[in-house]
């Protein structure tokens, strides 16, 4: 089957470093995004990768190794309103090229 | 401003009888998609459209129908709401498929079916 698996929750600290992974299983891949959802809020899209590498945007980057199936978010510099959660999402052409999307990882940031 | 607009925002209903929530976009996206959010569950896709007149079934299509007559409006319809359809509401576009990795979301709807 095609599955997306990503950490649940992680906690952090105010201007510390964070990452979160995201490996995926699916029969086809264009390229991996990753979306922003606060809470009450809607999904708003972040990044997306194609190639092998670092795409960095701000503070924010994401990195994709097609050959391992895995990718990940690194956030620099958090800021606590940056407390959300996170999706990956996978565009399969197998599957009419819709998006397949992780279960989400709720980022904690303490103070 | 381009955005995507759903209403209603929050709805109550009971089972069986029939609703819709509106979705329209702005920005002349051809490629249009309802999700449901549950909680843990992240977002799964109801019913996707590619074009006007042009329409497919999801990953959970089951007690839902859609429409596109044209290209900015997408309705969701219950025909028959029951319980386990409570849930938050989410319309999306985007230009067109091959760029379905890059998708612009309503703010959503909480519907809750007693």
């Amino acid at each position: 089957g095609q599955s997306l698996e990503q950490p649940s929750e992680v906690t952090a600290v105010e201007g510390a470093i964070v990452q979160i992974n995201c490996t995926y299983q699916t029969s086809g891949f264009y390229g991996l995004s990753w979306y922003q959802q606060h809470d009450g809020g809607a999904p708003t899209f972040l990044s997306y990768n194609a190639l092998d590498g670092l795409e960095e945007t701000g503070r924010f980057s994401s990195f994709l190794s097609r050959s391992d199936s895995y990718g990940y978010l690194l956030l620099q510099e958090l800021q606590m309103k940056d407390s959300a959660s996170y999706f990956c999402a996978v565009r399969d052409p197998d599957s009419n090229y819709q998006l397949i999307w992780g279960a989400g990882t709720k980022l904690i940031i303490k103070p | 401003e381009a955005q995507v607009t759903q209403n209603p925002r929050y709805l109550i209903t009971v089972t069986g009888k029939k609703l819709t929530v509106t979705c329209s976009q702005n920005m002349n996206h051809e490629y249009m998609s309802w999700y449901r959010q549950d909680p843990g569950l992240g977002l799964r896709q109801i019913y996707y459209s590619m074009n006007v007149e042009v329409t497919d079934k999801g990953d959970v299509p089951e007690g839902y129908k859609v429409s596109r007559k044209e290209k900015r409006n997408f309705p969701l319809i219950l025909e028959s709401p029951s319980p386990n359809q409570t849930s938050l509401y989410f319309c999306a576009s985007s230009l067109d498929r091959s760029t379905a990795d890059t998708q612009y979301f309503g703010p959503g709807t909480r519907l809750t079916v007693l």
